[in-house]
């Protein structure tokens, strides 16, 4: 299947501070990436799908100014979690699809820590 | 409404048994695709299945099986011959004409005991 990177897997960051998280499609061009957060022994919860060269649509409850999405190609999105505190701490998975209905294909994460 | 239903929390099975994980959707679009991912304790989530609504084939990959039944809804997924590397978090997905957006059951934590 295709390969999907994001960096880094872990980040530990004081609170206040921004991280960035990058997400990268490394063998094919993805029409559409979307960043997902999962808490614990649960699912995934969507919270932003972005299109190349375009903004990225947010899911109701996310705040947009907080988590500043960039889709700069077709291979590459990026995360940046502004300001970050405590409540941030999760696990960050990114993912690519060629199409709409296409299988999406997944990060390996990146877990988060805000102390 | 689009649902997905994993009623499974936690299957627990002795290695070299044959196990079956249970997905039941909802939604009303007639034309949808349906997803199983896993996700091992690494974290990374791995796509094992892609099935549209119009292709009720099962589909067989080694021992991976799938059986999609439009009649009960369900689109249910059989490991045989389970193996301790098959234990991981079970995601079943569903993706419909009105909302491209992956709408996922709550995962079936599979346990292989050796």
């Amino acid at each position: 299947g295709a390969v999907v990177s994001q960096h880094p897997s872990w980040v530990i960051c004081k609170s206040g501070t921004s991280v960035k998280i990058e997400c990268r499609s490394l063998d094919f061009q993805a029409t559409t990436m979307f960043w997902y957060r999962q808490f614990p022994k649960q699912s995934l919860m969507l919270m932003a799908t972005s299109n190349e060269g375009s903004k990225a649509t947010y899911e109701q409850g996310v705040e947009k100014d907080k988590f500043l999405i960039n889709h700069a190609s077709l291979t590459l999105s990026t995360l940046t979690v502004t300001s970050a505190h405590p409540e941030d701490s999760s696990f960050y998975i990114c993912s690519a699809s060629l199409r709409r209905e296409s299988e999406q294909y997944f990060g390996p994460g990146t877990r988060l820590t805000v102390t | 409404a689009q649902k997905v239903t994993q009623a499974q929390t936690e299957i627990s099975v002795v290695e070299k048994e044959d196990v079956t994980l249970d997905c039941v959707y909802e939604t009303r679009d007639t034309t949808y695709y349906l997803f199983w991912y896993k996700q091992p304790p690494s974290g990374e989530l791995v796509f094992l299945i892609r099935r549209n609504s119009f292709d009720e084939q099962n589909e067989i990959s080694g021992r991976y099986s799938w059986n999609f039944q439009k009649s009960t809804s369900s689109f249910n997924f059989t490991i045989t011959a389970s193996q301790v590397v098959d234990s991981a978090v079970y995601f079943c997905a569903l993706i419909t004409d009105s909302n491209y957006q992956l709408i996922w059951g709550a995962g079936t934590k599979l346990i292989i005991k050796p």
